[in-house]
């Protein structure tokens, strides 16, 4: 079965503290990892899709990456509208499934 | 309106009531979602639809019936519910349904009394 682990479950940085979240992932036949986030009485927001290990994606202050085990989403010098929950899913084989981890909640503080 | 709208915003039902929950999507999509979230729980798929077609039931329970009459337009009718269906039922689109990223609506908000 499909896992897939996010940590830390919360993080609160300072604004302009710089910190990665981690998504690690168990699955066969990997085709695609996305990374959401989503705000307080919202549905999650498209952020990035990865395909293959060594790729990158950047938006803003957010850089995600992929590895064959896990996918991390930098944050650089991030400000309090950063705050959200940021969520991870993977799908695989022939299936339309995303698998979701149960996120990030990450706090920004001035 | 652009995007994925979904109808009502909350909703509070009776475990006797029926209701249904409704998703439109204005991106030109052809594949439609239901998924659950319960607080500190992933997201559950509940049901897929490509082209108007169920191609994924995640073994939910009879008392939630998805209906998709077209593949701008997902329905989810509700009967006989129980408290644990208490929950953000959130409504996704994407072009295909084969890996291409799910735009999410912003939920109903559910209430079983």
């Amino acid at each position: 079965e499909d896992q897939v682990t996010q940590s830390p479950e919360a993080l609160r940085l300072q604004e302009g503290e710089s910190s990665s979240l981690n998504c690690s992932y168990t699955v066969s036949g990997l085709r695609g990892l996305f990374w959401y986030r989503q705000d307080p009485g919202k549905g999650p927001e498209f952020l990035f899709t990865l395909y293959s290990a060594g790729e990158e994606k950047e938006k803003e202050r957010l850089k995600a990456t992929l590895t064959k085990k896990e996918s991390f989403l930098h944050i650089t010098a991030p400000k309090p509208e950063d705050s959200a929950t940021y969520l991870c899913a993977v799908i695989t084989g022939t299936a339309s499934k995303l698998t979701f981890g149960t996120g990030t909640r990450l706090q920004v503080t001035l | 309106e652009t995007g994925v709208t979904q109808t009502p915003r909350h909703l509070v039902m009776g475990m006797t009531n029926k209701k249904s929950l409704k998703c439109e999507q204005h991106l030109g999509h052809n594949a439609m979602y239901w998924y659950k979230q319960s607080a500190k729980k992933p997201l559950e798929l509940m049901f897929v639809y490509n082209f108007k077609e169920q191609t994924e039931n995640n073994s939910v329970p009879s008392r939630f019936s998805p209906e998709c009459p077209n593949s701008s337009h997902l329905f989810l009718h509700l009967h006989t519910l129980q408290p644990e269906d208490s929950a953000l039922y959130l409504c996704a689109s994407s072009q295909g349904d084969r890996g291409q990223p799910q735009h999410f609506g912003d939920g109903t908000r559910l209430s079983i009394l």
